[in-house]
């Protein structure tokens, strides 16, 4: 099946800092790419979509100038964190929409741990 | 706006039990319908989904029927293994109707957290 990749797949960084997260799709192509968080024990609440050449979509209460996203290729999308702070710890996960596939063709990626001190 | 909701979690079974998770759903429109679940330390997979009401998913020996006068995408399985305890997510993407293709925005429900035991 597809595989979607998430890279670091665990990362620490220190108050203040910026953090870069990738998402990548390794065999197919995908427009659209889907930025998540899942708090402990808790659904995945969704950030953003992420357009191939366009601009993201960020859903309600999310700060786009926090969790900046670019989805520069088909087979690229990023999410940095910028000027992280403890509160922004969290399991983030993407997913890769494959359009050719169908309906139901989301891949998700294995999440990536960020940790705030 | 769209909703799901699953029943709470966890759920403890023994092996070969019959399991249920139910989940409920709110949303305008004909939503498709998916179940996904997460093995602990991996990414979500999709178990099965149905595309408009009556549809069954079916895989791995779990199925779900789509019931709009209910609005209920249950989960069932009728011997659990312990290769099966994980978290099941139950999920709705809304469905425009252009040629039946989905936006593809998933919202997803709490998760159900499943333990069998041997």
């Amino acid at each position: 099946g597809a595989v979607v990749s998430q890279h670091p797949s665990w990362v620490i960084c220190k108050s203040g800092t910026s953090v870069k997260i990738e998402c990548r799709s390794l065999d197919f192509q995908a427009t659209t790419m889907f930025w998540y968080r899942q708090f402990p024990k808790q659904s995945l609440m969704l950030m953003a979509t992420s357009n191939e050449g366009s601009k993201a979509t960020y859903e309600q209460g999310v700060e786009k100038d926090k969790f900046l996203i670019n989805h520069a290729s088909l087979t690229l999308s990023t999410l940095t964190v910028t000027s992280a702070h403890p509160e922004d710890s969290s399991f983030y996960i993407c997913s890769a929409r494959d359009w050719l596939a169908g309906v139901g063709s989301q891949y998700f990626g294995p999440g990536t741990r960020l940790t705030v001190l | 706006g769209d909703s799901v909701t699953q029943m709470e979690g966890p759920v403890t079974l023994s092996e070969e039990a019959f399991l249920t998770i139910n989940c409920t759903y709110t949303a305008t429109g004909y939503p498709s319908l998916f179940w996904y679940v997460q093995y602990p330390g991996e990414g979500l997979q999709l178990l099965l989904k149905a595309t408009k009401a009556d549809d069954k998913g079916s895989n791995k020996g779990f199925e779900a029927t789509y019931r709009k006068e209910t609005t209920s995408f249950h989960l069932e399985k009728g011997s659990v293994q312990v290769s099966d305890s994980a978290v099941y997510f139950c999920a709705l993407s809304g469905l425009s109707n252009a040629g039946g293709t989905s936006y593809g925005k998933l919202t997803f429900g709490q998760g159900t957290i499943l333990t069998v035991h041997p």
